[in-house]
Order: structure tokens, then sequence, then C-alpha cells
């Protein structure tokens, strides 16, 4: 009965190679994001998309891309990763558009770039 | 854009004493204020939040209060115990802007 699930919760991979990062929620809400959560524990939006069209695309290299296949459902693939892209990436959930109600965060996807 | 700032960045506390966490706003169109506490390894997970038509806020040991006027509000947690260990977020937002984040407060709780 997970709220928002993401998959892998760990990922290794080598400088260069390209890696997605899977999310889904069961809650039936309209609104998803993905945040990067640094080192120094700060929370960073990147993306939302509200029935599946995006809304808010905050300053990310465009090696990132978000993909909205359905409401449930929020990807982010990542092209030719760098050494800092390493760091927990969250993905959250809201019954609402942006900034309305609470976010359900997921157990976050923790990057590693060697 | 909106701008938020949490104080103090740590704080430990003996079980049973209070805690307080405070952040500051900007934008004055802001009217939602979550506050977010994130367990070691997990996700962040809401405890508490109010809106701009409340001044105050409790849900057993913890309250949140808000300031309009000079804005800024804060979170209380009563008789702490060693599982409030965490790091604790506050937030800012209005409708169809994101959530601003303070930078995060880690509370040690010492038995």
């Amino acid at each position: 009965d997970t709220a928002v699930s993401q998959t892998p919760k760990y990922l290794v991979t080598q400088m260069g190679n390209d890696k997605s990062i899977k999310c889904e929620q069961n809650l039936g809400h309209d609104t998803m994001y993905w945040y990067k959560q640094d080192s120094k524990k700060f929370l960073k939006i990147m993306f939302s998309y509200n029935n599946k069209e995006l809304i808010i695309n905050e300053t990310v290299p465009n090696r990132f891309s978000p993909k909205s296949p359905d409401k449930a459902h929020l990807n982010l693939h990542i092209n030719s990763l760098e050494l800092g892209d390493s760091a927990v990436y969250f993905c959250a959930s809201s019954q609402e558009g942006p900034g309305v109600n609470e976010q359900f965060f997921g157990p976050g996807t923790r990057l590693t770039v060697l | 854009g909106e701008n938020v700032e949490q104080h103090p960045s740590t704080l430990s506390v003996q079980e049973g004493d209070s805690a307080v966490i405070k952040c500051t706003y900007s934008d004055s169109a802001s009217n939602y204020f979550p506050w977010y506490k994130q367990e070691l390894g997990k996700g962040p997970q809401l405890i508490i939040d109010i809106r701009s038509n409340v001044g105050e806020k409790k849900d057993q040991r913890i309250a949140v209060t808000l300031n309009k006027t000079a804005k800024h509000f804060s979170l209380h947690i009563t008789e702490t115990q060693p599982e409030d260990s965490a790091v604790y977020f506050c937030a800012a937002s209005s409708p169809g802007n994101q959530f601003y984040f303070g930078t995060g407060t880690s509370l040690t709780v010492i038995p």
C-alpha cells in the first residue's frame, strides 16, 4: 500500500552513463514532482507535472528529462551523468496543483556517480 | 521569488525539554506553510501545516505559530522524545508556485 514509490533505491554508475529513475503514486493525485537533495540536505525542486503536463521547470541542465506517461507516473532520465549529479532524488505528489496542499514524498533514490 | 530562512541549523535538547525551530519568509503572497520531518534514509513527511488565515495550530506535542506581519513562523515540539530526532524542514508556498524549503534543522534529542 505504498503511496509514492521510487525505483531503484540506490544507483551507482560511471560518469558519462545514462540512467533513469522511476516514480509511481497510487494516491490518485494530479500533480507530481522531482526534487534533488544535495549533501547539505537542501531540497530543490526540479520539475512538476500536472495531469501529464509540465508546469514547473527550474533551472536544471537539459541532460535531465522528465517523462510522464500517465498521471500516476513521473520518470526522470539523466543523460551523460556528471560527478555533481550525485545526490538523493525524491519524487513527490500532491492532490492539487503546486503550493496548495501537502506533498507526499517517496523514499528517495541515492544516485552516486563515480 | 520567495526566500525562506531557517534557524538553527542544529539543535540538541534533553529528552523531555521543548524544541523551537524558526523560519522567516520574504513573499507576502505565500499562504501555505508546511513543516516536514525527515528521518535518516527516508523521504520528508508532513508533520503539521498552517495557512495564512490561522495564527496557531496544534497537534498533540507539536504546534506551529504564524506571524504574517513579521513574516515568520515557528515549530514547537514539547516533551521531546528520542524518536523526535530527525531533520526538520519548513516551507512556504502560494497557489501555483513551488514549495520553497528552508535549509533544515537537525534535531537531536538526548536521552
